[in-house]
């Protein structure tokens, strides 16, 4: 997705904490930010999503910038079956698509 | 938790062949997708589809594609006359109104022979 920038990969610790970063800087007042992941030949998992205050659930947290110019996922624990692509998405919530973009490979290392 | 559901899981076909990939949303959605990953590329949006008609199409959903919800529960994409570049995992997906989460199922392989 033009709209974001990711790094193409990151290599984290099993047991430590996955820190994946994404730029939006041209992000409007309306869009949120979306995480999905893609675990190898599996359909994309929603993760978390957010517009403006940090947002955790039983997966993940997601810290938004105050200037919501970049936001951070961060994976508390993670462990060998969070090895996946990250994609980082920038839409209004009631646009009809997600476009994925090339998103971030994550490898958890034992 | 209420999950999407896809069949077949994998497919084989002959080259001119039509498909029918068949999904099952999960049940309060209203909005219904259908997205391709071609083999190591990315996941390409192909078509939304809300209150039984078409409301978004890529430039990939050409003549070929088509997706019909047949009754309360199904929505399907049909692939006439199969190419091999067709071959590919085709995910289904939907979601609510407000959010709009996309949930996606676990895909169906078609492989064109």
């Amino acid at each position: 997705d033009a709209k974001t920038t990711q790094p193409p990969s990151m290599d984290c610790a099993e047991g430590r904490a996955a820190n994946l970063p994404c730029n939006h800087s041209t992000i409007s007042g309306n869009e949120y930010v979306y995480w999905y992941r893609q675990i190898h030949s599996q359909g994309p998992q929603y993760i978390i999503h957010g517009l403006k205050n940090n947002e955790t659930n039983e997966m993940a947290s997601l810290i938004i910038t105050e200037d919501r110019k970049s936001s951070t996922l961060i994976l508390p624990h993670a462990t060998l079956r969070d090895t996946a692509v990250y994609y980082c998405i920038v839409r209004v919530s009631r646009d009809d698509k997600i476009i994925f973009g090339k998103g971030t490979r994550l490898h958890i290392l034992p | 938790e209420p999950e999407v559901t896809q069949t077949p899981s994998h497919q084989v076909t002959q080259m001119g062949q039509e498909v029918i990939l068949r999904c099952v949303p999960i049940s309060n959605h209203l909005y219904f997708y259908w997205y391709r990953q071609i083999l190591g590329q990315k996941v390409e949006f192909l078509v939304s589809f809300y209150n039984n008609e078409i409301s978004e199409k890529s430039e990939i959903f050409d003549d070929q594609f088509s997706v019909e919800r047949p009754d309360g529960s199904n929505f399907t994409l049909k692939i006439r006359s199969t190419k091999l570049e067709d071959s590919a995992m085709y995910f289904c997906a939907s979601s609510t109104d407000n959010p709009r989460t996309i949930y996606f199922g676990e895909g169906s392989w078609l492989t064109v022979v």
